[in-house]
């Protein structure tokens, strides 16, 4: 699977849009883009993943550059309880193929 | 549907103990999966289950790591004996064997090894 990489950090404003970089510039075609959350104390969440257009799911959007080397993952009204770490990993998306977690971006939401 | 269930939440154990985990995945979930976290890092693969079969135990630390899935549900993971540096958290997930399918995670087992 491709590595990916993300800032170690980064924080936003409660209420407003955050956006998550993340660079995959060595990513196969028959690679997908995925983002997990990981909270507190919990075991990480599947947020949203994409192969190659934008995607929008209740939780978050996914923005993945044409020439798929990046892509940005988008909280549009960012909450205290957005406070995680956020993982991008990328993956071929055959059944069964295993998960590889990277360092993540700590994200801290501030009132 | 209910979650991936794990237990213990914490254990605390001296060096060269054993210690077992326990994780029951989503029903239906063909797939299971054991990770390791250590704290400040992100979770690395231990073991791979397909039913009951192992399909990825490479990063397993067989002189003293163990794991079972019975009856391709449950599953069982062992240390024993165990080290310091076995000190993290041990995840569990499960997944239906789909294309496109994510991962569903437990809360995880918090072993302290002292």
């Amino acid at each position: 699977d491709a590595k990916t990489t993300q800032p170690t950090s980064m924080d936003c404003a409660e209420g407003r849009a955050a956006n998550l970089p993340c660079n995959h510039s060595t990513i196969s075609g028959n690679e997908y883009v995925y983002w997990y959350r990981q909270i507190h104390s919990q075991g990480p969440q599947y947020i949203i993943h994409g192969l190659k257009n934008n995607e929008t799911n209740e939780m978050a959007s996914l923005i993945i550059t044409e020439d798929r080397k990046s892509s940005t993952l988008i909280l549009p009204h960012a909450t205290l309880r957005d406070t995680a770490v956020y993982y991008c990993i990328v993956r071929v998306a055959a059944a069964g193929n295993k998960l590889t977690f990277g360092g993540g971006t700590r994200v801290l939401v501030k009132p | 549907e209910a979650g991936v269930a794990q237990s213990p939440r914490y254990k605390i154990i001296e060096k060269r103990q054993s210690v077992a985990f326990w994780c029951n995945p989503i029903s239906g979930h063909a797939t299971l999966y054991w990770y390791q976290q250590i704290l400040g890092q992100g979770p690395k693969l231990l073991i791979q289950f397909q039913n009951n079969g192992v399909v990825d135990d490479s990063q397993l630390p067989k002189d003293r790591f163990s794991a079972e899935r019975l009856k391709g549900v449950d599953s069982t993971l062992k240390i024993q004996p165990a080290k310091l540096e076995d000190s993290a958290v041990y995840l569990c997930a499960s997944s239906l064997d789909r294309v496109n399918y994510g991962y569903t995670f437990g809360s995880g087992t918090r072993l302290t090894v002292v």
